[in-house]
């Protein structure tokens, strides 16, 4: 089992245009999280989803961000129209309950930079 | 609103001394508090977790309540033990979310 494996490890993209980060959860977990790391500050949550349906979006900014997990395939979390302001460390977890008592498995995480 | 604060953004000790990376939180709620460790070039993982009231690494941390803190300690840093620590809180939600402290950066020198 690799384990969550999230790519690119490294993003760098201008102003203006779009991040994609994927997360593979281990095999058998259906339920994924995201969590942002900004410079100089612990890690956010930003969004929770199952197997097609997103569960809990609170951390998630109001504009410009989304996330999905489809049936099949990678969670995605997109980014559209980066800002400088989104650089920063995202980082996924996968559990295989709703309910892990935060013992989540987390990925490498992928760093954007935007230019 | 639930808050993990770890106010030391950096712990530096020598070898085999005492080692104390310090957690406070607030949350009205029972919560359940975790220690996650991140070693250089690696990812995040869990340390230790309050209910299971376990001894990982020589490390160990207990929940007051009355002083809503978790610190973690261990009686003889090793060199090994350098280390990003996060200090997390999961409380008031059926699937975990944690709140995450900023981190501390223990350095153990030889």
């Amino acid at each position: 089992n690799a384990g969550v494996m999230q790519n690119p490890r490294h993003l760098v993209r201008r102003r203006g245009q779009e991040a994609r980060l994927r997360c593979s959860p281990m095999k058998g977990h259906s339920h994924v999280y995201w969590y942002r790391q900004l410079p100089e500050e612990g890690l956010k949550f930003m969004v929770y989803l199952q197997k097609e349906n997103i569960i809990d979006e609170s951390g998630m900014p109001k504009e410009r961000f989304s996330a999905e997990f489809p049936k099949e395939g990678p969670s995605i979390l997109r980014i559209q129209q980066v800002v400088r302001g989104d650089s920063a460390a995202y980082f996924c977890a996968s559990s295989p309950r709703a309910y892990e008592s935060g013992g989540y498995t987390f990925g490498s995480g992928t760093r954007l930079t935007v230019v | 609103a639930q808050r993990v604060t770890q106010p030391e953004k950096l712990l530096s000790v020598f070898k085999g001394a005492p080692v104390e990376l310090k957690c406070n939180y607030s949350y009205s709620g029972s919560p359940e508090l975790f220690w996650y460790v991140q070693y250089s070039r690696q990812r995040l993982q869990l340390l230790l977790r309050h209910i299971s009231r376990e001894s990982i690494k020589g490390f160990t941390a207990d929940l007051n309540k009355g002083e809503t803190s978790f610190h973690l300690k261990k009686p003889f840093a090793q060199e090994e033990d350098s280390a990003m620590y996060y200090c997390a809180l999961s409380g008031g939600t059926s699937y975990g979310k944690l709140t995450f402290g900023q981190g501390t950066i223990l350095t153990v020198h030889p």
